[in-house]
């Protein structure tokens, strides 16, 4: 399986709390993921990363942010959860070296915003 | 952009018949079809994948079509088990973009009764 860590596993905040999650690999792959996951919608990219400090939006960015410092940690932030935000969020790590390399995702962090 | 649609959203089969899900995208230009399993609680895992050069791929008990001309992919299981009860996604994604645009589709929930 492929080293990836995210923290933490579960979490419980108030509406307009600040919110970050970590997700650290120990595999050395350029790409990492941030997708969540809710009934009927599958798994939506909320943003990703090609490289250190290089970041990009996917499909339901709004109301998060993302950094990338290092290679191996990607942070995903919620400036400020709404109930909406509650979800199940994954972070995922691909192998540029591979033409169409797969996804491998980490254990998904359960997020409640009451 | 690319649109992954996914067929039956929950499907039921006897121990030991046969299952099948098939999913249909929208950009020609997708050449890379992952299938994901993800038992309930965990993440999702790659199980079988299939590139556009090649139009049909087993793994045991697996298997996947790809038919480029109709856009459409299928997730054959075989002499289905109870530990194949699942949620399986299926996701395209094109090459040249090396891995931020995988598209999933909603997921079908596989029980097999015993």
């Amino acid at each position: 399986d492929a080293g990836i860590t995210q923290s933490p596993r579960h979490k419980v905040t108030e509406t307009g709390t600040p919110v970050t999650l970590r997700c650290h690999q120990t595999e050395n792959h350029r790409y990492m993921y941030w997708y969540r996951q809710d009934p009927g919608h599958g798994l939506r990219l909320i943003h990703y990363s090609y490289g250190v400090k290089d970041t990009d939006k996917g499909e339901v960015s709004d109301g998060y942010s993302v950094s990338r410092s290092k290679t191996e940690d990607f942070l995903l932030t919620l400036e400020s959860a709404t109930s909406s935000q509650t979800s199940v969020y994954f972070c995922a790590i691909s192998d540029i070296q591979g033409l169409n390399s797969p996804l491998h995702f980490g254990n998904g962090t359960r997020l409640t915003v009451t | 952009g690319e649109n992954v649609e996914q067929h039956p959203s929950t499907l039921s089969v006897q121990e030991g018949d046969s299952a099948v899900i098939k999913c249909t995208y929208s950009d020609s230009a997708s050449n890379y079809f992952p299938w994901y399993k993800q038992e309930l609680g965990k993440r999702p895992q790659l199980i079988i994948d299939i590139r556009s050069n090649v139009g049909e791929k087993k793994d045991q008990r697996i298997a996947v079509t790809l038919n480029k001309t109709a856009k459409h992919f299928s997730l054959h299981i075989t002499e289905t088990q109870p530990e194949d009860s699942a949620v399986y996604f299926c996701a395209a994604q094109k090459g040249d973009n090396y891995g931020q645009n995988f598209v999933f589709g909603p997921g079908t929930r596989l029980s097999v009764l015993p």
